[in-house]
């Protein structure tokens, strides 16, 4: 199976800042990657697949990039409402979700 | 709107069985792969398994293979999860989810809110 790690696993960052979570794999996984966001106390909402894809309805300050067994989400100015835990998931030779990362505001 | 609804979580003894049921609308239930993930209490997302439309093709996490059962009814618009020797440590939030089907694998586009399994004697 494949094994995944995201750092950092807590992030600090103030509204306006550009932010990067990163995800790596244990193997290549020929960006067979999802992201997922996770408020406190609700389900997880998809915001990208195949590593670039957005879900219809993500605001485009969200993207995605990577290869290889190296994927990056990027938000490209951070809002309030974007405080929310995110989660990787590859979908090569099996599904196995990162550990996540915890992004806070400053 | 695609809507997904669990139920039959709560309270169940260690050692007993769970059947858990996920309500489908908005979309056509019988097009889609359909799964579900556990989150233990302030834990990551754990990935379970999946069924096939057709209800004839099954993956399971390798870890929690011999634990778990899906299956779906296409005519009643559900997905079922059985659950069997219970223990503390599935204690979780269970989710059942839509898959899209992708490349190599499958991945999880629209999820439910949750249904509460808690494990305690």
């Amino acid at each position: 199976d494949v094994q995944i790690t995201q750092s950092p696993s807590l992030l600090s960052a103030s509204v306006g800042d550009r932010v990067t979570l990163s995800c790596k794999a244990s193997r290549y996984i020929y960006n067979n990657l999802a992201w997922y966001q996770q408020k406190l106390g609700e389900a997880p909402k998809l915001l990208i697949y195949n590593t670039v894809s957005f879900q219809p309805g993500i605001p485009s300050r969200f993207s995605g990039s990577g290869s290889g067994t190296d994927y990056t989400l990027a938000i490209s100015s951070l809002q309030p409402e974007d405080v929310a835990t995110y989660f990787c998931l590859t979908y090569y030779s099996g599904n196995t979700f990162g550990p996540g990362t915890k992004l806070e505001l400053k | 709107e695609v809507k997904l609804v669990e139920s039959g979580g709560g309270l169940v003894q260690p050692g007993r069985f769970l059947k858990l049921s996920c309500a489908a609308s908005g979309f056509s239930f019988n097009d889609y792969w359909m799964g579900w993930v556990r989150q233990a209490p302030g834990k990551g997302l754990e990935w379970i398994g999946e069924v096939n439309q057709g209800n004839s093709t099954r993956n399971y996490n390798p870890s929690l293979k011999e634990k778990f059962t899906i299956s779906r009814d296409n005519a009643q618009n559900t997905l079922y999860l059985q659950m069997t020797n219970l223990r503390s440590e599935d204690t979780a939030i269970y989710y059942c989810a839509r898959a899209r089907v992708l490349g190599y694998g499958s991945f999880f586009d629209y999820w439910g809110q949750g249904v509460m399994v808690t494990v305690s004697s």
